[in-house]
């Protein structure tokens, strides 16, 4: 059980274009899910959080007309990088969590790397 | 403000070997603590996790951790190294439940390398 999805599994994408990137629980409704980018050989750098049908909470420095998170249902979230440049490449991981549980559900991660 | 501190990027072992790879927590609130494992190119796996019971957790693969409050410690441990153990561990601590959702803090990870 716990089981999160992510797709694609990697892309690569043109600089100036947009990408988007889909988290999904399969077996469960995750209330929260988190978004975590990646950098090699480093740690999960938080990026934001979203609940499902509100906004996203960002953290600082994470600009957020760049990194539009969406969270339209129990079971689904995207992240949308919009403009990319070579910089945004990087790891994207996402989590789910459920209401009132501590631990965190990750998804199998997507890389991105933008030409 | 919760923190998370694991002492050796690398730690590397022969197979068979014990395996031992520290956490130390900072928390202000009861800790909750969790191992994961990343394989390359693959996101987290939860390994155990620690809510405040028994203060020897067991998790999957054969790996324990013990809380030990007066240390401030959750060191992660497996009595003999596999090869297929190789991958990146993170500690993490939970931040606590705020805005109705629960963050983890993670440490900045060790790799861990088994040789023959």
């Amino acid at each position: 059980g716990a089981v999160v999805s992510q797709h694609p599994s990697w892309v690569i994408c043109k600089s100036g274009t947009s990408v988007k990137i889909e988290c999904r629980s399969l077996d469960f409704q995750a209330t929260t899910m988190f978004w975590y980018r990646q950098f090699p050989k480093q740690s999960l750098m938080l990026m934001a959080t979203s609940n499902e049908g509100s906004k996203a909470t960002y953290e600082q420095g994470v600009e957020k007309d760049k990194f539009l998170i969406n969270h339209a249902s129990l079971t689904l979230s995207t992240l949308t990088v919009t403009s990319a440049h070579p910089e945004d490449s990087s790891f994207y991981i996402c989590s789910a969590t459920v209401a009132g549980r501590r631990e965190q559900y990750f998804g199998p991660g997507t890389r991105l790397t933008v030409t | 403000a919760q923190s998370v501190t694991q002492l050796g990027s690398h730690v590397s072992v022969s197979e068979g070997a014990l395996v031992l790879l520290r956490c130390n927590y900072s928390s202000s609130v009861p800790p909750y603590l969790f191992w994961y494992v990343q394989y390359p190119n693959q996101g987290l796996q939860l390994l155990l996790k620690y809510t405040s019971a028994a203060t020897l957790v067991k998790g999957i693969n054969g790996f324990e951790a013990e809380f030990k409050k007066s240390e401030t410690s959750f060191h992660l441990t497996k009595p003999s190294a596999h090869m297929s153990d190789a991958a990146e561990y993170f500690c993490a601590v939970s931040e606590g439940f705020s805005g109705g959702y629960n963050k983890l803090i993670f440490g900045a990870g060790t790799r861990l390398a088994v040789h023959p």
